[in-house]
């Protein structure tokens, strides 16, 4: 079975700081689907990003970043010069296969910005 | 396009009581899925579908059922409410690109019961 773990309940820091979300997976297949998913306080889930498995390059999208590293089994999420609109739970999520399997989320980080 | 539509967006029911909530997707996606969020964790599915009269259980079912009559529309449907079933349900809907794709969440369906 699939596991996804964020160690990181809650994270806070001052604007402008750079901050780092921590998501380690498990899975015994070579081929999965790890993504990241932003629920602002109004409750909806934004995607941010996926990643397949065969792709280990890291992403740069402006002040997000993501470090995928199939050694560490970890699929980390930086954001640089923080502001106070990415205050959020996010959420790491995994797969093994559209449609038939389920997409597995970690418990969540709460980011918040402090101006 | 309205994407990945949810109704009710908040509901309080008694124990007991039943209801169905709504969710339809305009994309022409053929799988869709049933999660629920209780407060502080992640999203657990309770079931999905890959297709129109296709129909299976995700990893906490019970207390629900679910249909697929059409492409567009998989509603859950909750028998008998239990205080266990408080929380924020979020219907989705997936497009395939290949071997890769995109999923599209709703806006969640805050339920309470008491």
């Amino acid at each position: 079975a699939q596991k996804v773990t964020q160690a990181q309940t809650e994270i806070s820091v001052v604007e402008k700081e750079d901050v780092t979300l921590d998501c380690v997976y498990e899975t015994r297949d070579t081929t999965y689907y790890l993504f990241w998913y932003k629920q602002p306080p109004s409750g909806e889930l934004v995607f941010l990003i996926r990643r397949n498995s065969f792709d280990e390059q890291n992403e740069i999208s402006g002040r997000y970043s993501w470090n995928f590293q199939k050694s560490t089994s970890s699929f980390n999420f930086t954001i640089t010069a923080s502001q106070v609109v990415d205050s959020a739970v996010y959420f790491c999520a995994l797969t093994l296969d559209f449609g038939n399997e389920k997409l597995t989320f970690g418990t969540g980080t709460r980011l918040t910005i402090i101006p | 396009n309205a994407g990945v539509t949810q109704t009710p967006k908040f509901r309080i029911l008694k124990i007991g009581q039943s209801m169905t909530l709504q969710c339809a997707q305009d994309m022409n996606h053929n799988y869709m899925y049933w999660y629920r969020q209780d407060p502080g964790m992640g999203l657990k599915l309770i079931y999905y579908s890959v297709g129109a009269g296709i129909t299976d259980k995700g990893e906490v079912p019970n207390g629900y059922n679910v249909s697929r009559s059409t492409t567009e529309d998989f509603p859950l449907r909750l028998e008998l409410a239990a205080p266990s079933q408080t929380s924020v349900y979020f219907c989705a809907s997936l497009t395939l690109q290949g071997l890769d794709g995109e999923l599209f969440f709703g806006e969640g369906s805050r339920l309470t019961v008491l």
